[in-house]
């Protein structure tokens, strides 16, 4: 079964960090770019993060840039997304995406909470 | 990277058709074939409707159809279903920062 499960989550104080986990399962992992996408409560999607097959190429939203990183284990199947100084505006659900191209998302996780409040 | 500029709502009855524009630059929409679509429902994550402006994912109904011209991309959905009532966003390949951009999202409505 074709599945990407996020965990991690939880409430953070401003200036605080986090770790994302995305488990992946039922694709080659190893062969293609992953995605991370975030939505604030009420609001749209917004694209935060993705990563090469082979973790040589990265990309981040100016949002993020130089406080979260992306990476992979494509051993174990698995995506990351390591938050640093957290922000009160990067409370979201935070998706875990794949797709045969990196501009679109064949598949999502169902999401993990990030709360960044005092 | 501004977002892609969609409609906050659009509504229809059972059997009707409507589109939802999705309107961005030559960077992004206008450039590239790269468009796709998602349908969210309430709680729910994100399920790719289109990509590559035209093309539906296996399992997708044939009622859900894409289209572009200029800067503008179009999802139409026809013969409008209750379940079709969800959140509707588009996305692009977007050269400026060689990454996803998206639409601000659309809300529809089955009356």
């Amino acid at each position: 079964q074709v599945q990407l499960v996020e965990s991690g989550g939880g409430l953070v104080k401003p200036g605080g960090s986090l770790r994302l986990s995305c488990a992946a399962s039922g694709f080659t992992f190893s062969d293609y770019y992953m995605s991370w996408i975030r939505q604030a409560p009420g609001k749209g999607l917004e694209w935060v993060s993705y990563i090469s097959s082979s973790s040589s190429y990265t990309n981040y939203a100016d949002s993020v840039k130089g406080r979260f990183t992306i990476s992979r284990d494509n051993a174990k199947n698995s995506l990351y997304l390591q938050m640093n100084s957290l922000r009160a505006e990067d409370t979201a659900v935070y998706y875990c995406a794949w797709g045969y191209s990196f501009w679109y998302f064949d598949l999502w996780g169902r999401g993990t909470l990030v709360t960044v409040s005092s | 990277q501004s977002a892609l500029t969609q409609p906050a709502s659009v509504s229809g009855s059972p059997g009707q058709s409507i589109t939802i524009s999705c309107t961005g630059t030559s960077s992004d929409v206008g450039g590239y074939n790269y468009v796709s679509w998602y349908q969210q429902h309430p709680g729910k994550a994100p399920k790719l409707m289109i990509y590559d402006v035209s093309n539906r994912p296996s399992g997708v109904s044939n009622r859900f159809s894409g289209s572009k011209s200029g800067n503008t991309a179009s999802l139409t959905i026809s013969g409008l279903q209750a379940e079709d009532e969800a959140d509707y966003y588009c996305s692009s390949y977007t050269s400026s920062s060689t990454s996803s951009v998206f639409g601000t999202g659309t809300k529809v409505t089955v009356l």
